[in-house]
């Protein structure tokens, strides 16, 4: 167990839909990342935030959103679902800025349908 | 543009058969390479950091090795419980994106 955790662990949607995933760090980490991994695409940074700050950010599409909280934890949201998001969604988390070790969560199934 | 490479794609390995797997990148500025272990249906465990060509880690029965434009993950006398995806990733230094690979299936057999 990493201590990361997210939910829901599956999420099953239709097309054109929206949907909030959640993601809560370990205790005392600063920083969350979102990744996408689909079985064509590999493992996909999408953002990372530092102490709720935007840090870093990668192919994250416009549909696609994120934020962190005052208490740390962080939601990924997803709108206008299609077909192609249907993926792994994790969430990991790590104690600095980014040159540290992530750990990641179990990740969210989404299903759009 | 950002790329990292990872060869080969898939490996199988006799219970004790030594082999090493490959990780080429290309980023304009290097902060890290990170390798990463994955279960299936499971997050990524995190296995090593290296920053500077010429750095070593070793863990176990695994060694990680650095270039300037590749790195190594050695795995000496493999066991099954070895078997996993082994995932590879930079950090770029003026983006600050992070660029995995699609990653190498290893399989040991007893």
């Amino acid at each position: 167990d990493s201590g990361v955790t997210q939910t829901p662990k599956h999420l099953i949607t239709a097309t054109g839909q929206r949907v909030t995933l959640r993601c809560s760090p370990r205790s005392g980490d600063l920083s969350v990342y979102w990744y996408q991994q689909s079985l064509d695409q590999g493992l996909q940074f999408l953002i990372q935030y530092y102490n709720g700050e935007e840090r870093a950010k990668g192919n994250i599409l416009e549909r696609f959103s994120a934020q962190q909280f005052p208490d740390l934890h962080s939601e990924l949201n997803l709108s206008s679902l299609e077909l192609g998001d249907s993926a792994l969604y994790f969430c990991a988390s790590s104690s600095g800025t980014g040159y540290n070790e992530q750990f990641f969560g179990p990740g969210t199934r989404l299903t759009v349908l | 543009e950002d790329q990292v490479t990872q060869s080969p794609e898939a490996l199988r390995l006799q219970e004790g058969e030594s082999s090493s797997l490959n990780c080429s990148y290309t980023v304009s500025g290097l902060r890290g390479l990170f390798w990463y272990r994955q279960d299936p249906g499971k997050g990524p465990e995190f296995l090593f950091t290296l920053y500077s060509a010429g750095e070593e880690k070793e863990k176990e029965r695994l060694k990680a090795t650095l270039t300037k434009k590749e790195s190594f993950l050695h795995i000496t006398a493999p066991k099954p419980e070895d078997s996993a995806t082994y995932l590879c990733a930079v950090r770029d230094s003026g983006t600050y994106k992070y660029i995995f690979g699609t990653g190498t299936r290893l399989k040991v057999l007893a």
